[in-house]
Order: structure tokens, then C-alpha cells, then sequence
């Protein structure tokens, strides 16, 4: 069975630009959340979807926005970046809303903003 | 909200058992985790508990009180690829929080022959 996937490995971008970035969950999960890890920090939660709903943001600024499309899949947009946006931004997954299920990581992208 | 601490670093030998601590203040508690993260790679999943008591994995268990907001990740017959960092996370039991999970900044853990 696959994993969760993410894409692109490695983005570099420059300050102001936007940055796009892709999770496909593992098959027959419906909730997706993306994490962001700055150098030296713990995983800060950014984002929660399930079913095409946004249900949950972290401590973020409305710079950060996503969505889920119906197969699921999840697309993190980063609008306006700014330097310290450069971390590794992890996409997990899991089952269902409410229940006990883990949450399975994606490789992640390094999104590095120059 | 969360608020999560575990030990920046700690060394042990080949073959040792080590016990990585973890603290924790909640607003809302339904689960707490322990991830594995190798650098430059994912975390992958370890453990899990939501009942007081050890969860025995192999080489690896885990501990948690509620009651006292303590967890501990205990590994066995340390391997050098069990250099890496450990996450302790707590799952958000309130509304509207569902699966979202707070992280400590993870234990840095060497293993030396």
C-alpha cells in the first residue's frame, strides 16, 4: 500500500512570490493535514481537512490557505512569501473525523524562500 | 491550548535502554503520541496511548499518566539506527480540534558504541 505522498521534494522561491504545494493521502484516508517544521522548532499544526471541508487552522496568518479536492488530495498555497516560510512542510494523513486513527506523514517538501 | 516538553538531547550506548520523558499541560487531551523522525526524512509512527499503563512494541514501549501529564518512550537494545529525533504528541480533545496534534520539539537522541 502507498504512503502519503508529497510534491514537489524541493521548491526554492524568492520573497513575495507563491508557493504551491502537493499531498496525496494514503488511499481510503479522508483527512489531511499539513505541518509546518522550521529549523530548530517542533511541528507546528498549519491546516485540517476532511471530506473538502477546511476544520481546522493553526496559528497562521490567511497567507497560508489550502484545499481538498474530492479524491481527496491536498494542495497547501503559500501566498506573499517571506524568508522565515523557508522550512520542511510535512502532509499527513489519517482514517476518520473522530476516531482514534494515527496520522501518517509524507516525506515532505523543503520549501527554501530566498 | 498544548503546551508539551521533552529533553533536547540524549546519549546512551549500543545495547542500553534509554527513557525519553515527556511533560504536558492541556486544554483538551485524546491521545498522545510518539513519532520517530531520521533527519532530512518523515516522522513515522511508534506509539500510541489514551489509557493510563505501557504499551509494549518490540523493542519499544510507552507509559502514560493522565492524571500527571506524563509520558515516557522506553527503547530496548538500543541500535545505532535508533539515532534520531523522538516526538511526543498530544492529540486536541476539544471541539473543533479533532485529530490536530501538538508536537514537543522532539528529543535528540545519539546511540554510541
Amino acid at each position: 500500500e502507498a504512503g502519503v505522498t508529497q510534491s514537489p521534494t524541493h521548491l526554492i522561491k524568492t520573497r513575495g512570490q507563491q508557493a504551491t504545494l502537493r499531498c496525496s493521502p494514503i488511499s481510503g484516508h479522508t483527512s489531511v493535514y499539513w505541518y509546518q517544521q522550521a529549523l530548530g522548532l517542533g511541528l507546528q499544526f498549519l491546516l485540517w481537512y476532511d471530506e473538502g471541508e477546511e476544520r481546522n487552522r493553526g496559528n497562521f496568518p490567511p497567507r497560508f490557505s489550502g484545499r481538498q479536492f474530492p479524491n481527496y488530495s491536498s494542495e497547501l498555497n503559500v501566498n506573499a512569501l517571506e524568508l522565515e516560510d523557508s522550512a520542511l512542510y510535512l502532509c499527513a494523513s489519517s482514517l476518520t473525523v473522530g476516531s482514534t486513527d494515527t496520522q501518517y506523514f509524507g516525506p515532505g517538501t523543503r520549501l527554501t524562500v530566498l | 491550548g498544548q503546551n508539551i516538553d521533552q529533553p533536547t538531547e540524549m546519549t546512551a550506548t549500543e545495547g542500553a535502554i534509554v527513557q525519553i520523558n515527556c511533560t504536558y499541560q492541556t486544554s483538551g487531551f485524546n491521545g498522545l503520541f510518539w513519532y520517530q523522525q531520521h533527519a532530512g526524512e518523515a516522522p513515522t509512527f511508534l506509539s500510541y496511548n489514551v489509557l493510563d499503563g505501557l504499551e509494549e512494541k518490540g523493542r519499544f514501549s510507552s507509559f502514560l499518566s493522565r492524571s500527571k501529564g506524563y509520558s515516557y518512550l522506553l527503547l530496548k537494545e538500543l541500535q545505532m539506527k535508533d539515532s534520531a529525533s523522538y516526538l511526543c504528541a498530544v492529540r486536541d480533545g476539544i471541539t473543533g480540534g479533532g485529530n490536530k496534534l501538538t508536537f514537543g520539539t522532539g528529543t535528540q537522541l545519539k546511540v554510541e558504541l
